[in-house]
């Protein structure tokens, strides 16, 4: 049981460029999240999904996509990187059912941008 | 929506110390209040978490108080340990809504 894994851990683009995060989840959860961590900004959600083909804007969606093509995985995809997306990238994820639970972070993907 | 402010940004106490970390929200409607801990380079993990119906949950060491009329709630960690040093997150959110909103963290460092 792997939990939650992303890849890549690490990558440096140059402004303009595009490119694709990887989220996978083996806890067979149905909400998933994307949240970027910037020094002395906390965590700030992206995008988010409630379940398999379904995704929602969080406080920061400009610039970014997500697809939730598969209940296992979250996608988020930057089209044209801005220096200002240079930040650390978390994937999470948690059960639906009664009240909140705990929500299970990966080990972050950490991008720069030039 | 809702917003949460944690203070102080940072902390530093002598070992066997305690800490105390406080945060406020907006949203009346919040009933659920994790607080996440961050080693250097990790993932945030889960520490403790209380929902609205209790004023009070322990273990072990930690502790998290609320108080629902003013709208804070507060971490306590008693005698601390050098390995308790990290950034520790509250967060709140609505039952229903899956989505938490994070505090902006606070960095506890342990001194022997």
């Amino acid at each position: 049981n792997a939990g939650v894994t992303q890849t890549p851990k690490f990558r440096v683009l140059k402004t303009g460029q595009s490119m694709t995060l990887l989220c996978a989840q083996d806890m067979n959860h149905e909400y998933m999240y994307w949240y970027r961590q910037d020094p002395g900004m906390g965590l700030r959600l992206i995008h988010y999904s409630v379940g398999e083909g379904t995704t929602a804007k969080g406080e920061v969606p400009d610039g970014y996509n997500v697809s939730r093509l598969k209940k296992q995985n979250f996608l988020l995809g930057l089209e044209s990187a801005a220096p200002s997306q240079t930040s650390v990238y978390f994937c999470a994820s948690n059960d639906e059912g009664t009240g909140v639970r705990e929500q299970y972070f990966g080990p972050g993907t950490r991008l720069t941008v030039t | 929506g809702e917003n949460v402010e944690q203070h102080p940004s940072t902390l530093s106490v002598q070992e066997g110390d305690s800490a105390v970390i406080k945060c406020t929200y907006s949203d009346s409607a919040s009933n659920y209040f994790p607080w996440y801990k961050q080693e250097l380079g990790k993932r945030p993990q889960l520490i403790i978490d209380i929902r609205s119906n209790v004023g009070e949950k322990k273990d072990q060491r930690i502790a998290v108080t609320l108080n629902k009329t003013a709208k804070h709630f507060s971490l306590h960690i008693t005698e601390t340990q050098p390995e308790d040093s990290a950034v520790y997150f509250c967060a709140a959110s609505r039952q229903g809504f899956q989505k938490l909103v994070f505090g902006t963290g606070t960095r506890l460092l342990v001194s022997p």
